[in-house]
Formats: C-alpha cells, sequence, structure tokens
C-alpha cells in the first residue's frame, strides 16, 4: 500500500513570495491533516480535513494560509506571502475517519530567506 | 485543553545502554497515546501505541504502558543500538479534539557505538 506522498521535499524562497505545497493521502483516508513543524519542537496542527471538509483550522495564520482539498483525495497548502518565521518542515498525515493512528509523509522543509 | 509533556534533550547513550524517556500528560478526555519516530531527514513513523489504561505498546524492543494513575507514557528500551538515534516524540489523540494529535516537544536520543 503506498504512503502519504508530498511534494516538493525542499523549498527556498524569499520572503514575501508564494509557495506551495501538495499532498497525496493514502487511499481510502477521509482526514487529512497539515501540521507544521518548527525546528526543535513537535508538530503543530494547521488544519484538518474530514473529505473535502474543513473539521479544524483554528491555528491556521489566515491572513497568509489557506489550503484546500478539492474532491476530497489531494490537498494543496499555500503560503502567501512568506515570511521568516514559516521556515519549517510542512507535514501532511491522513488516517481513517474517527481513529486516532495518521500517517505521516515525509514532510516538506520550507526555507524562507 | 489537551498537552504533552516530555523529557528534554539530547540524550546521549552508549550502545547496548537502557534507555528511558519519560511522557506525561493533560488530557480532558480519554485518549490514545503514542510514541513517535523521526530519523534524520524523514517523516514521522508510529513506533508504538496504547489507547486505554494499562495497555502496553511494544516493537523493535521499545515498550510504553499507559498509566493512568501518574498520567504517562514513558518510553523503554532494554539496549539501544546505533541505529536507534533519532528523535522521538509521545503524541496523544482523542474523540474530544476530534482525533487530532498533540505532540510533546522531542526527545534527541544519540546512541554511540
Amino acid at each position: 500500500e503506498a504512503g502519504v506522498a508530498q511534494s516538493p521535499r525542499y523549498k527556498i524562497i524569499e520572503k514575501r513570495q508564494s509557495v506551495a505545497f501538495w499532498c497525496n493521502p493514502i487511499s481510502g483516508h477521509a482526514t487529512l491533516y497539515w501540521y507544521q513543524q518548527i525546528l526543535g519542537q513537535g508538530p503543530k496542527l494547521l488544519i484538518q480535513f474530514q473529505n473535502n471538509g474543513v473539521v479544524d483550522d483554528s491555528q491556521l495564520p489566515k491572513d497568509r494560509f489557506s489550503a484546500e482539498r478539492l474532491k476530497g483525495v489531494d490537498s494543496t497548502l499555500k503560503i502567501q506571502p512568506a515570511k521568516l518565521e514559516d521556515s519549517a518542515v510542512y507535514l501532511c498525515a491522513s488516517s481513517v475517519s474517527g481513529t486516532t493512528e495518521a500517517f505521516f509523509g515525509q514532510g516538506t522543509r520550507l526555507t524562507v530567506v | 485543553g489537551n498537552s504533552v509533556t516530555q523529557m528534554e534533550g539530547p540524550v546521549t547513550l552508549s550502545e547496548e545502554a537502557f534507555l528511558t524517556i519519560n511522557c506525561t500528560y493533560t488530557a480532558t478526555g480519554y485518549p490514545s497515546l503514542f510514541w513517535y519516530v523521526q530519523y534524520p531527514g524523514e517523516g514521522l513513523q508510529l513506533l508504538l501505541k496504547a489507547t486505554k489504561a494499562d495497555d502496553k505498546g511494544s516493537n523493535k524492543g521499545f515498550e510504553a504502558t499507559y498509566r493512568k494513575e501518574t498520567t504517562s507514557f514513558h518510553l523503554e528500551k532494554g539496549s539501544v543500538q546505533v541505529s536507534d538515534s533519532a528523535v522521538y516524540f509521545c503524541a496523544l489523540s482523542d474523540r474530544s479534539s476530534n482525533y487530532k494529535l498533540t505532540f510533546g516537544k522531542g526527545t534527541l536520543l544519540t546512541v554511540n557505538p
């Protein structure tokens, strides 16, 4: 069974530029999460989808971050404009609806200079 | 709200030494508890889990027991190997938080030959 796929693996951008990350969850997983992991910290939830609806986006900085999950499968996370403090690893995870076990992708390491 | 506190690192051990990484939690409901491992440049991998009090999760020689009375889920391994060098995250998830994972800050383990 294929795991959670993310791209790109690495991205370097200048501040005030925009960037987008893509995630393809495990087939059949209705729940999709985006986490932000800043160096030296544990991952923090940015947004949670159930199919193509948002369950929790309370920690998403909505003035610059946006995410969508069209058709309830793939998801895209966008940052516009990026700030230096957005430098982090962005992790996508998916799970079967109503369960506690989530499976993670390899992440996208973003560096904002 | 939910929170996880785990032992600050870094932890440096010699091969075959005994490992303990402490983890305590605060939760409003009845959470499931997890240990995730992150190898250099990789995403998070589930190491073990426990879903109710007194359950013991185990995998690859690692163990952790869900202690409700002390709200703890300490990770142990009797004899570590160089290949165990990684960052270890304690996490919890429950229905009251829509099954999102709440992570500790992570503990960096380095095992020397």
